[in-house]
């Protein structure tokens, strides 16, 4: 089975700009969670999708919002970037919500400068 | 609120030893703790799942030890080489939501 998919890998936008993040995941799997990594806080949750439905946010502003596709496809968008987004982001998928093994892609850069 | 910790937040060793990475958390009412693996710039590799019914699960080279009375989980990692060169995260998944709530890692560097 393919592993899980996102795109772009590397993004370089400035600050007041929107961004949106792709992630595919691996066949079958329906539960999608996307998460933001930086050097100062870690690994920090941001959203998850189940059915096309966000199940469990994070604490991270309005200016983060997803959605999830019939296919289980899922994006996430950045708006009003700040020079703080700038991070990994990345997307998990699983069979199903809660409990079971997550899996991750290679993640987006993005840069905000 | 969960919190996860990971100590040492760095190793050096040298090719061919053990160690042991250890990780805890506060709240032991969790689903499952999972061990990560992390090369610079890239996303991040499953390498054990332990379920919270479980005491430990082993792959390979790798065991991992899970014990949720104390909140404390340690992954062993035999014949150490310098592949195994990366960051390890330790996270879990508790209640009714199935986000994971990660530690800061620890990076072990091995040394030829």
């Amino acid at each position: 089975k393919a592993g899980v998919t996102q795109t772009p890998r590397y993004l370089i936008k400035t600050r007041g700009q929107q961004v949106t993040l792709s992630c595919s995941p691996i066949s079958g799997h329906r539960s999608v969670s996307w998460y933001q990594q930086t050097p100062g806080q870690g690994l920090q949750f941001l959203f998850e999708y189940f059915s096309e439905t966000q199940r469990n946010k994070g604490n991270f502003p309005g200016r983060f919002s997803g959605r999830q596709f019939s296919n289980s496809r899922s994006e996430m968008n950045v708006s009003t970037l700040e020079l703080g987004d700038s991070a990994l982001y990345l997307c998990a998928s699983s069979q199903t919500t809660a409990g079971v093994a997550q899996y991750f892609g290679p993640g987006t850069r993005l840069t905000v400068l | 609120k969960q919190e996860v910790t990971q100590i040492p937040a760095a190793l050096s060793v040298p090719e061919g030893e053990n160690l042991v990475l250890n990780c805890s958390f506060t709240d032991s009412a969790i689903y499952n703790l999972q061990w990560f693996r992390q090369d610079p710039g890239k996303g991040l590799t499953s390498l054990l799942l332990i379920q919270s019914s479980q005491r430990e699960q082993t792959s390979g080279r790798l065991n991992a030890s899970l014990d949720k009375s104390s909140g404390r989980s340690t992954l062993y990692i035999a014949a150490s080489q310098p592949g195994d060169s990366a960051t390890y995260l330790c996270a879990v998944s508790g209640g009714s939501q199935g986000n994971l709530i990660f530690g800061k890692g620890t990076k072990l560097s091995v040394k030829p």
